[in-house]
């Protein structure tokens, strides 16, 4: 199984400011997965980021509001640009085990406010 | 469209049987995830089923009809450590997982 570590755990920022969230892997993988889980709400994708590649956007999310970088096996930031209240979520990284099953890191608790 | 469907909260007893049904309409269909997830905490695999049947795994057992579009995970012997929500995610292929809204169970003494 892979551990996976974010940073920062929690934070509580202002509209309009952005935030960088990172997510370090103990082993190397091909794909990390950044989800965001509202209050109450299911994980939703925000993106699938390949090393050496543009990251994969799903529909609602586009690159200048969520810019994500992949400089290694490793790693991954995801910016959280221009936040208004309705950013406030969990966000979460994941990647994929040997078999079908994905690990989560532990989360970014980010309210703004 | 894709849409996965589960109680929003279920609550049974110290060393009793729940079922928790999900049923699911997806525009792909690899296989079917149940994940754990403790309050603050993030999600753990539990099971993934890609043929029909019961796959039991412990306490643990999961079921899936791809033909009817449903699932259930059956939790036996329940213990306090398993309140917690429980996640019925749908692997549409293409490495694109749909996670359903959870169900969060508490389990009473």
């Amino acid at each position: 199984s892979a551990v996976i570590s974010q940073k920062p755990s929690r934070d509580i920022c202002q509209r309009g400011t952005s935030l960088t969230i990172q997510c370090q892997v103990d082993s190397q993988v091909t794909m990390m997965f950044w989800y965001r889980q509202q209050p109450g709400q299911s994980l939703t994708l925000i993106a699938t980021a390949n090393q050496g590649s543009e990251a994969t956007y799903e529909s609602g999310f586009v690159i200048d509001k969520f810019p994500i970088s992949r400089p290694n096996l490793t790693f991954s930031t995801l910016t959280v640009s221009n936040m208004s209240p309705e950013d406030s979520s969990i966000y979460l990284c994941s990647v994929e085990g040997s078999g079908y099953e994905q690990y989560f890191g532990p989360g970014t608790r980010l309210t703004v406010t | 469209g894709q849409n996965i469907d589960q109680p929003t909260e279920m609550t049974a007893t110290e060393g009793a049987i729940v079922q928790i049904n999900c049923t699911y309409q997806t525009s792909g269909f690899n296989g079917l995830f149940w994940y754990q997830q403790h309050a603050g905490e993030a999600p753990t695999f539990l099971s993934y089923n890609v043929l029909d049947g019961l796959e039991e795994k412990g306490r643990f057992s999961s079921f899936l009809s791809r033909s009817k579009g449903y699932s259930y995970l059956l939790l036996k012997e329940l213990q306090m450590k398993d309140s917690a929500s429980y996640l019925c995610a749908v692997d549409t292929g293409g490495f694109k997982t749909i996670f359903g809204a959870g169900t969060r169970l508490f389990v009473k003494a």
